[in-house]
């Protein structure tokens, strides 16, 4: 079954303590991306990448890193989580990017509080 | 920068009543725009897209949305709306370079019994 996958689906941390959140899929696809989804405000791209070894930031980066060494794995890196950064997280991939963008297929999400 | 509002914030409908959600977004040239649903607890799934063609684009769910270049919208319709369809919908647009979809902020349809 072609799907996304993240882990974990919830976790709760404390301020400075360094977690990774895990993406993984399964349909080969170039591009993967990670969102955050936050009340009223919709969903905004944190970072992205087009292949390995290939990543740039999105709308809202700051205190996130990403990593794409292997084509199927795209993990988000909080090194010091701060409260502002409690938030729902969803991993996307994508056939391709550009002008052959199709649509993107999404995570089940990480629900991530910060205490 | 481009954006997507969606008008309604929260719609509160009974079963068969008819749908309809505003959407607009601001970039006026070449759009590929999308609906993503989101049922409680769940991920976002797509329901239907525009690229090219056909204004009128048919999705699943009994969903469709027309594109009306003139007015930059893309609003989404059902003509009779069941309670499983209580969920979170999403507007968006892909962004000029490619790399991101630009989302509104949502409107939560809640449909009664």
């Amino acid at each position: 079954e072609a799907q996304v996958t993240q882990n974990p689906r919830y976790l709760i941390t404390v301020t400075g303590k360094k977690l990774t959140v895990t993406c993984s899929q399964n349909m080969n696809h170039e591009y993967m991306s990670w969102y955050r989804q936050d009340p009223g405000l919709g969903l905004r791209q944190i970072y992205y990448s087009m292949n390995v070894e290939v990543t740039d930031k999105g709308d809202v980066p700051e205190g996130y890193k990403v990593s794409r060494k292997e084509k199927r794995n795209f993990p988000l890196i909080l090194e010091s989580p701060s409260p502002n950064q409690t938030s729902l997280y969803f991993c996307a991939s994508s056939p391709t990017w550009g002008s052959g963008y199709l649509a993107a297929f999404f995570g089940q999400g990480t629900r991530l509080t910060v205490v | 920068a481009q954006s997507v509002s969606q008008h309604n914030h929260h719609v509160i409908l009974s079963e068969a009543a008819s749908l309809e959600l505003g959407c607009n977004y601001s970039y006026g040239g070449t759009v590929n725009l999308f609906w993503y649903v989101q049922y409680p607890g769940q991920h976002l799934q797509l329901l239907l897209k525009y690229f090219s063609g056909d204004p009128l684009v048919k999705g699943i769910k009994g969903f469709e949305a027309e594109f009306i270049k003139s007015k930059f919208s893309f609003n989404l319709r059902k003509p009779s709306v069941q309670w499983s369809d209580t969920a979170e919908y999403f507007c968006a647009v892909l962004n000029q370079a490619g790399t991101a979809l630009i989302f509104g902020k949502g409107t939560t349809l809640s449909v009664s019994s």
